[in-house]
């Protein structure tokens, strides 16, 4: 249950493209859906984030896209550019796991100039 | 500038010798975290502190140790018990429900 489900393991896009990374849960317990983005050597750092209360989020070239009924979310990367090469998470948060983040497998994005 | 630190960036090891792993924070966060990254695997929370002088296990504390004394300094003991630790790892933290702050990790290597 506690288990976020993430794909695809790796993604390669052109410049300019879009890149779309998508996350499963099964908990509907979870009320906290954030993403992070990684580069290497380097820690996450929170990207976006979103509530279950609404169906999107964008900020500037990234949107989540939230589907309560199908327990599904995904991020959304428009105009990818080279340097959004890296690697992205998907997180969810429950308060039945202490407020504790729950983290996918991690998503490796490279973007081709 | 506020942020994690964590030392050193890299670090290696014999098998059978037990290290520890710095993580210390400027944030003035209540809680801190330890998590390992294997590729293919996410994060995986192996230790946590809400508060000064209390740790709770997290999913795969299993050969791993920590303390928290100070509210700004969180270490973690790869112990020998350990049967894989050569792995990528980051400490975290946050106030409340703000999102998590991550330092830039420790990339250990057991020989």
């Amino acid at each position: 249950q506690q288990q976020v489900k993430q794909s695809p393991q790796s993604l390669i896009v052109q410049k300019g493209g879009i890149s779309i990374i998508n996350c499963a849960y099964e908990n509907t317990a979870f009320d906290y859906f954030p993403w992070y983005q990684q580069f290497p050597g380097k820690g996450p750092a929170l990207l976006i984030a979103i509530r279950p209360d609404v169906s999107e989020k964008k900020e500037g070239r990234f949107t989540i896209s939230f589907n309560k009924s199908a327990k599904q979310f995904s991020l959304h990367i428009m105009d990818s550019q080279p340097g959004d090469s890296a690697t992205y998470f998907c997180a969810a948060r429950t308060v039945e796991y202490g407020n504790k983040l729950v983290f996918g497998a991690g998503t490796i994005l490279r973007v081709k100039s | 500038d506020g942020g994690i630190t964590q030392s050193p960036k890299y670090l290696f090891r014999k098998e059978g010798q037990n290290v520890t792993l710095s993580c210390e924070q400027n944030l003035n966060h209540d809680a801190m975290y330890w998590y390992r990254q294997d590729p293919g695997q996410g994060l995986r929370l192996i230790y946590y502190s809400q508060i000064v002088n209390d740790f709770q296990k997290g999913d795969i504390a299993e050969g791993y140790s920590v303390s928290r004394e100070k509210k700004e300094s969180f270490p973690l003991t790869v112990t020998s018990a350990q049967k894989n630790p050569t792995a990528f790892y980051l400490c975290a933290s946050n106030q409340g429900n703000s999102p998590l702050h991550f330092g830039n990790g420790t990339r250990l290597t057991v020989t």
